[in-house]
């Protein structure tokens, strides 16, 4: 079963903060985030293990609710930059692959 | 930075010919994958292998799909004949450690057109 992200899609004015919803149906043991621009590969931003815990680099952070199978991540004074499809990846325990979520596109306009 | 390299970046094929899609992982690392994306919707994961055999494969990596590591550095993915809903870009990656706690480095991926 695919994680289901929220919301589909959303628009920023460069500053502006965006939260991304991740949330699975079987129970995890880490999520990791990425973020991919139009025609490129995804690139990684960070993992989430088992555990509750927030991590976060700069402007971008994330938390892990394990309880309720659920992650978010956190884009704060948002830029140009930060646009394009976001997908969170769960890992349910087979330690061998990696579900990707539905994905938010983010745009960030001037 | 050590990256993982794909080739080709565009396969144009007939349905019905096989392909072989190739891959050089990160050096250093020992865990490798298959996701295939269409039309830049969902990435969808096909197969993981490690220790030169198959970890887990996904409904979509049917008999048409095979994965090999031919020698220490190539990994290939071959779908022995095509099909039209075959057409979409094709990415590998690779992992320092378990997927559990090491991030999936991925190549620039193969875009596979099937006609």
């Amino acid at each position: 079963q695919q994680p289901v992200q929220s919301p589909q899609a959303v628009i920023l004015r460069e500053g502006e903060d965006a939260v991304i919803n991740c949330s699975s149906s079987k129970a995890l043991y880490s999520v990791h985030w990425y973020r991919q621009k139009h025609g490129e590969a995804p690139v990684f931003l960070m993992i989430l293990l088992k555990g509750g815990e927030q991590k976060g680099h700069e402007k971008i952070s994330a938390s892990f609710n394990e309880k309720k199978q659920q992650s978010s991540l956190y884009l704060t004074a948002s830029q140009l930059s930060y646009s394009g499809t976001y997908f969170c990846g769960t890992e349910t325990g087979t330690a061998s692959k990696l579900t990707f979520g539905t994905g938010t596109r983010l745009q960030v306009t001037l | 930075e050590p990256e993982v390299t794909q080739t080709p970046s565009h396969q144009v094929t007939q349905m019905g010919q096989e392909v072989i899609l190739r891959c050089v992982p990160i050096s250093n690392h020992l865990y490798f994958y298959w996701y295939r994306q269409i039309l830049g919707q969902k990435v969808e994961f096909l197969v993981s292998f490690y220790n030169n055999e198959i970890s887990e494969k996904s409904e979509i990596f049917d008999d048409q799909f095979s994965v090999e590591r031919p020698d220490g550095s190539n990994f290939t993915l071959k779908i022995r004949s095509t099909k039209l809903e075959d057409s979409a870009m094709y990415f590998c990656a690779s992992s320092e450690l378990i997927v559990y706690n090491s991030p999936l480095h991925f190549g620039n991926g193969t875009r596979l057109t099937v006609t």
